[in-house]
């Protein structure tokens, strides 16, 4: 089965800082990989994901298969990123997705 | 559009209790959704739907039963409500799998006392 880790609950950083979040994965297939991520008071949403390649809000992420990671990161930190951040994975075949612990990131000011 | 919306917001059951959560969405989705968010363990997967008539357990579907009459609403049903259950209660769709983002609605916080 597979399996989605977030080793930190809890990440601070100062505005203006790089961030890097976390997430390493085990899937024997080949995953398809998102990062959720939920503000203050807000619903959740997707903030990317691996197949496209994209930036969010100055957020990047790389699938590494050899190190079977999908870590989230960020230049330069902003307040506005505090939230709470999920790591999810899809099997190529499957209907759900399975989502990491989160990592709740404060950014101070 | 509304998106994904779900009823109640808030509810408090006494043990032994029963309820519904609705959850409806206008995006003419074939997947939904039901998880439950707890401190720690991020979201897990209650049910499912992969369309209208379907149901399929998740990784924690014990104590809850949910039904997918019409294709916008799926609703979970706690027949007993027990003090494990307090939890907050997500709801998402989704067109389709392989990729296709999940819509989550606004979440029911639930206590069980």
């Amino acid at each position: 089965a597979q399996r989605v880790t977030q080793p930190e609950k809890l990440l601070s950083v100062f505005k203006g800082a790089p961030v890097e979040l976390k997430c390493n994965y085990s899937y024997s297939g080949s995953p398809e990989l998102f990062w959720y991520v939920q503000y203050s008071r807000q619903r959740l949403q997707l903030l990317l994901r691996h197949i496209s390649r994209e930036s969010i809000k100055g957020f990047t992420a790389d699938l590494n298969k050899g190190e079977t990671s999908f870590h989230l990161k960020k230049p330069f930190a902003q307040e506005e990123d505090s939230a709470m951040y999920y790591c999810a994975l899809q099997t190529t075949s499957g209907s759900r997705l399975t989502f990491g612990e989160g990592t709740q990131l404060t950014v101070n000011p | 559009n509304a998106g994904v919306t779900q009823t109640p917001k808030f509810r408090v059951l006494k043990t032994g209790q029963s309820m519904t959560l609705l959850c409806a969405q206008d995006m003419n989705h074939e997947y939904m959704y039901w998880y439950r968010q707890d401190p720690g363990m991020g979201l897990r997967l209650i049910h499912y739907s992969v369309g209208e008539g379907t149901t399929a357990k998740g990784e924690v579907p014990d104590g809850y039963n949910v039904s997918r009459l019409k294709k916008q609403n799926f609703l979970l049903g706690l027949e007993s409500a027990a003090p494990s259950q307090t939890s907050v209660y997500f709801c998402a769709s989704s067109y389709s799998y392989g990729g296709h983002t999940q819509y989550f609605g606004p979440g029911t916080r639930l206590t069980v006392l």
